[in-house]
């Protein structure tokens, strides 16, 4: 079963404009991991944050976590049309290494 | 550093016959983890290896199994192939210590069950 939702489910930028994309789940957990998936690939690893971590930063990529309201959010900032790709959260929790997934966020940056 | 690796990269088969999926981890990682990414049910955990040994599955029947090797490569094996086990099987890797559990993930094993 699903951790939590993403939402948007769909969203269509142009590119140069930021992208903002939420996280909830339902459970305590221990870290919380963003991913992304370029048409039916592999996913790709982009930034992982810690229960006890608010925000990270990685090049465009800011990822905050509150864990009061159990959501996260991942913000690319100046898109461009190669981050056009659908993005998943991923967490686990105290005794569950495995991760579980959003149902995906699908980012259409236009050129 | 090479990532984490799949073969096949496509397999395709017909009902009722064994497919095997196999996965290299990242030099290093010892956790090796399979997920289910199905049309329309998303992201699906199904098995987790560590140090040789099953340590977790998830809500899948038996005839998903698996077996982590001595270098830790792993394979995944489905027996009985029903048309719903088609999908993307995607293998995952991790240092398996700490608290972080970053997984890695491999390109994926396209499986078609006709």
């Amino acid at each position: 079963s699903q951790q939590g939702e993403e939402d948007p489910q769909a969203l269509s930028i142009q590119e140069g404009e930021n992208a903002t994309m939420n996280c909830s789940y339902k459970t305590s957990i221990n870290n919380l991991q963003w991913y992304r998936q370029n048409s039916g690939r592999g996913l790709v690893h982009l930034i992982l944050i810690r229960s006890n971590e608010r925000e990270k930063h990685s090049g465009r990529l800011r990822v905050t976590l509150d864990t009061s309201k159990k959501s996260s959010s991942l913000l690319i900032t100046a898109s461009r049309a190669a981050d056009t790709a659908s993005y998943f959260c991923a967490t686990d929790g105290k005794g569950r290494r495995a991760l579980t997934f959003g149902s995906g966020t699908r980012l259409q940056v236009q050129p | 550093e090479a990532g984490v690796t799949q073969s096949p990269t496509h397999l395709i088969k017909t009902r009722g016959q064994q497919a095997t999926l196999r996965c290299s981890p990242i030099s290093g990682h010892t956790s090796v983890y399979w997920y289910q990414q199905a049309l329309g049910l998303g992201l699906q955990f199904l098995l987790w290896y560590d140090e040789g040994e099953e340590r977790n599955r998830g809500n899948f029947p038996p005839r998903f199994s698996g077996r982590q090797f001595p270098n830790y490569s792993s394979e995944l094996n489905v027996n009985a192939l029903e048309l719903e086990d088609s999908a993307l099987y995607l293998c995952a890797s991790s240092s398996g210590y700490g608290g972080y559990n970053e997984q890695f993930f491999g390109p994926g094993t396209r499986l078609t069950v006709l």
